[in-house]
Parts: C-alpha cells; sequence; structure tokens
C-alpha cells in the first residue's frame, strides 16, 4: 500500500519569495513520486518526477524537488514565486506490485501568491 | 493536438438519468485511466485499461461502466445518476504509472 500527505492544504507567499511545498510519502516498495500542478477548470500538468536516478529533481517552470529516502518526503520548492505559480499542487506516488499502474495523490495543496 | 480529450466538458443532468463521458488520446500510450474529483480536489482512481483490458477496478458502484474499444479510446458510463455523482472526472494515459500521467482537461457533471 501507498499514501501520500501534503503539509499545509493552503500556502501563501509574496512575489519573489521561496516556495516550499511539503509532501511525505509511505510506500513499501521504492517509490516513483510526482508532482502535478492545476490551474483552476484545467486538468492537472506534470511539473517533474523522481525514478530512482538523482534525488534532486528539476522540473519546468523553475520548480525543484529533493528526494530523502531517509524523511520519506519529496517536498517542492522554487526560489522565486511568480504570480502565475498560484494554483492547486499534487504530490503523487507509484509503486509496484498490485499497485503498479496506479497513482496515488495527496489532498493537494493551494498556493496563493501576493504581489 | 489535444494529447488526451474528453467530452463533454460540462455536463448537467437529472437524477436517475443515464451519461456518458468520451475520452481518447493520441500519445500512443497502452494505459489509460478514469479518477474522480470530489468536491474537495481530492483525486481517486476509478478504473485502468491496458490494451483494452480492465487492470484495475477500485470500488466504485456498478453504475459506472468503463468501456475501451481500443487503446486510445476509454469511456465512461454511468446509470441512474445520484447527486453524490457531482464531481471533475478526469481522464488520463501513461506508458505505466512510473513514467507519470497525461491528463484530458476534466468533465464536470452536475446532477440536479
Amino acid at each position: 500500500a501507498q499514501s501520500v500527505t501534503q503539509l499545509g492544504s493552503h500556502v501563501s507567499v509574496s512575489e519573489g519569495a521561496l516556495v516550499l511545498l511539503r509532501c511525505n510519502y509511505s510506500s513499501s516498495v521504492p517509490p516513483y513520486l510526482f508532482w502535478y500542478v492545476q490551474y483552476p477548470n484545467q486538468g492537472l500538468q506534470l511539473l517533474l518526477k523522481y525514478t530512482s536516478a538523482a534525488t534532486l529533481v528539476k522540473g519546468i517552470n523553475g520548480f525543484e524537488a529533493e528526494f530523502k529516502k531517509s524523511e520519506t518526503s519529496f517536498h517542492l520548492t522554487k526560489p522565486s514565486a511568480h504570480m502565475s505559480d498560484a494554483a492547486e499542487y499534487f504530490c503523487a506516488v507509484s509503486g509496484s506490485g498490485t499497485s503498479y499502474g496506479k497513482l496515488t495523490f495527496g489532498q493537494g495543496t493551494i498556493l496563493t501568491v501576493h504581489p | 493536438d489535444t494529447a488526451v480529450s474528453q467530452t463533454p466538458k460540462y455536463l448537467v443532468t437529472q437524477m436517475g438519468n443515464d451519461k456518458s463521458i468520451k475520452c481518447e488520446q493520441n500519445l500512443g500510450h497502452d494505459t489509460m485511466y478514469w479518477y474522480k474529483q470530489d468536491s474537495k480536489k481530492f483525486l481517486k482512481i476509478m478504473f485502468s485499461y491496458n490494451n483494452k483490458e480492465l487492470i484495475i477496478n477500485e470500488t466504485v458502484p456498478n453504475r459506472f461502466s468503463p468501456k475501451s474499444p481500443d487503446k486510445a479510446h476509454l469511456n465512461l458510463h454511468i446509470n441512474s445518476l445520484e447527486l453524490g455523482d457531482s464531481a471533475v472526472y478526469f481522464c488520463a494515459s501513461s506508458q505505466g504509472a512510473n513514467y507519470g500521467y497525461t491528463f484530458g482537461s476534466g468533465t464536470r457533471l452536475t446532477v440536479v
């Protein structure tokens, strides 16, 4: 079984400030981890993914995430927030075995960016 | 070209009706999925098909029936719609979950 917990359902930052969205996972097998972004009334877009290669993963729009096995975490960061980053962000985990083929999503974090 | 396309985008219908949502992908992926996003934005898998074969069938009322005529299409038929079925339904495709999904733009179903 696998699960994802996103700490903080809402995060608010000022434009230009650091963005940090937290994700912790639980998986009985080596995980594949993903961050998705959802803009209002749109589908989910893949930001980045960890697939057991480099632990620091760079994605689109200046986002990156670091896989820390000891902390079972995959936090998403961006050095400088932009107004266009305001959206909802979802962390997801994929495993193998009976869970193969299924992504399990966290409950989402709404990012608000203030001018 | 849209990679994963769903129709309709919006669907408003009365309780008790039967409705279908269509999904098509042009990415050549072998696996397609239906997810339900509830009013709190929680995403839960409903079904998954790989090369037209059902491989994931979560605990979903049997009023929901997926159909995959070929690996590029996965449709969702819902019988006897209930108020609780109101949600956004997302179709997605992938080469395998470990590669991540490509999502459609969603179908917002409102049952009145």
